[in-house]
């Protein structure tokens, strides 16, 4: 009975690298949402997929930042070019159809904690 | 442009006493709140919620109060306990289900024994 199961806990990168973070939805949900929380600041909502298609990036930085859920194995958000900057903590929730009971409640994982050096 | 407003960052509490957080929002189309918890190095974990069609829903010890004309709602803890002790965001959302949640910048709750 795993909840949303995030990957890695704790990644450093040093400028100029690329980070990448994973995220497998709890199972039976088909919705994946990625938020990011700076020090000290809410989550900031980035990015919502389905299987194999984006439906709202609105929040998701128009350069370096990308992410995607393929048809198989988990969500991936990934950020080329680091800064400084995306230090942050990133969280991944996921939502079954809306169709089923509990579709407006996230449910998420512990979170990605990215140092950029 | 924040939405969702939580004005106090941080809150302290005696235990068995009542705990209040508060949270104002500015869009008016929002029909869906919800109350999570967060302690450090977790994820946020639901608590409760309440849609536009209720001015309040109860679960054990947490009420959540919903004021539409204010665009303002508040959870209750009563009585408080030291487990209760962690962030607390208030977030909302338009429409019912598969819809991204917007979130406060959280209040951080104390409860002292």
């Amino acid at each position: 009975n795993a909840g949303v199961m995030q990957n890695p806990r704790h990644l450093v990168r040093r400028r100029g690298q690329e980070a990448r973070l994973r995220c497998s939805p709890m199972k039976g949900h088909s919705h994946v949402y990625w938020y990011r929380q700076l020090p000290e600041e809410g989550l900031k909502f980035m990015v919502y997929l389905q299987k194999e298609n984006i439906i709202d990036e609105s929040g998701m930085p128009k350069e370096r930042f990308s992410a995607e859920f393929p048809k198989e194995g988990p969500s991936i958000l990934r950020i080329q070019q680091v800064v400084r900057g995306d230090s942050a903590a990133y969280f991944c929730a996921s939502s079954p159809y809306k169709g089923d009971s509990g579709a407006n409640v996230l449910t998420f994982g512990a979170g990605s904690r990215l140092t950029v050096l | 442009d924040q939405q969702v407003k939580q004005n106090s960052p941080s809150l302290s509490v005696q235990e068995g006493r009542i705990s209040i957080l508060n949270c104002d929002y500015t869009n008016s189309m929002f029909d869906y709140f919800l109350w999570y918890k967060k302690y450090p190095a977790e994820g946020p974990t639901f608590l409760i919620s309440i849609s536009s069609i209720k001015d309040k829903n109860e679960d054990g010890r947490f009420t959540v109060f919903l004021n539409k004309s204010a665009k303002h709602l508040s959870l209750h803890i009563v009585p408080s306990q030291p487990g209760d002790s962690a962030v607390y965001f208030c977030a909302a959302s338009v429409v019912w289900g598969n819809t991204p949640l917007v979130f406060g910048k959280g209040t951080r709750l104390s409860v002292i024994a």
